[in-house]
């Protein structure tokens, strides 16, 4: 079945310091949709990419989609330790949505 | 406006027993998706069902693991004489069209625990 990498699995930043996490798949997707889990939730739909190359941003939050969809990145600007979670990549394959396996971050004070 | 409702909220049950987790999708949605999550692990699909069908189980374990969606009630994720690997969350999320544009909506979950 569809599968979707992400890495890194664990990211610990200083608050104020940037943060990306990467999805890879090695078809091509036609959507992707991101989600956060905070620490003890459950995961919350933050936005979803349909196009190639297409880029959204909410508040510090960009999201991209790669020319092949294939790939997709979340960037952070400036973290603040509300932005402590996981955060998923999912792709749909025939009514199923894939998760990626997450990445962890963890922002210092 | 409801979001998905799961109960109960934490469940523990002894190896051999049965454990029922339920989920009632927003309303107005009738596409209902059921999640398993091992701690520090992602979600892995188990099944998704419209109402009073199965559509896809492809990721339920063949034995002791079912799951319905009856045209009246919550949908219903059974596992019977449950053993210890069966802990874990479970989450259930309901979306509106069940296309793949369509973002899914998360219960709480159930926190299973087999003693």
């Amino acid at each position: 079945g569809q599968q979707v990498m992400q890495i890194p699995q664990y990211q610990h930043v200083q608050e104020g310091e940037d943060f990306t996490t990467y999805c890879n798949s090695s078809t091509t997707l036609s959507n992707i949709q991101w989600y956060k889990q905070r620490p003890g939730g459950h995961p919350v739909f933050l936005i979803q990419l349909v196009k190639s190359g297409e880029v959204k941003k909410q508040k510090r939050l960009t999201f991209q989609f790669g020319e092949a969809k294939k790939n997709s990145s979340l960037h952070i600007t400036a973290t603040q330790t509300t932005d402590v979670g996981t955060y998923f990549c999912a792709a749909n394959n025939f009514n199923k949505f894939y998760f990626g396996s997450g990445t962890k971050l963890n922002v210092k004070p | 406006n409801a979001g998905v409702m799961q109960n109960p909220r934490h469940l523990v049950r002894r190896r051999g027993q049965e454990a029922r987790l339920r989920c009632s999708p927003m309303k107005g949605h009738s596409h209902v998706y059921w999640y398993r999550q091992l701690p520090e692990e992602g979600l892995k699909f188990m099944v998704y069902l419209q109402k009073e069908n199965i559509i896809d189980e492809s990721g339920m374990p063949k034995e002791r693991f079912s799951a319905e969606f009856p045209k009246e009630g919550p949908s219903i994720l059974r596992i019977q004489q449950v053993v210890r690997g069966d802990s874990a969350a479970y989450f259930c999320a309901s979306s509106l069209s069940g296309d793949r544009n369509s973002p899914l909506h998360f219960g709480n979950g159930t926190r299973l625990t087999v003693t």
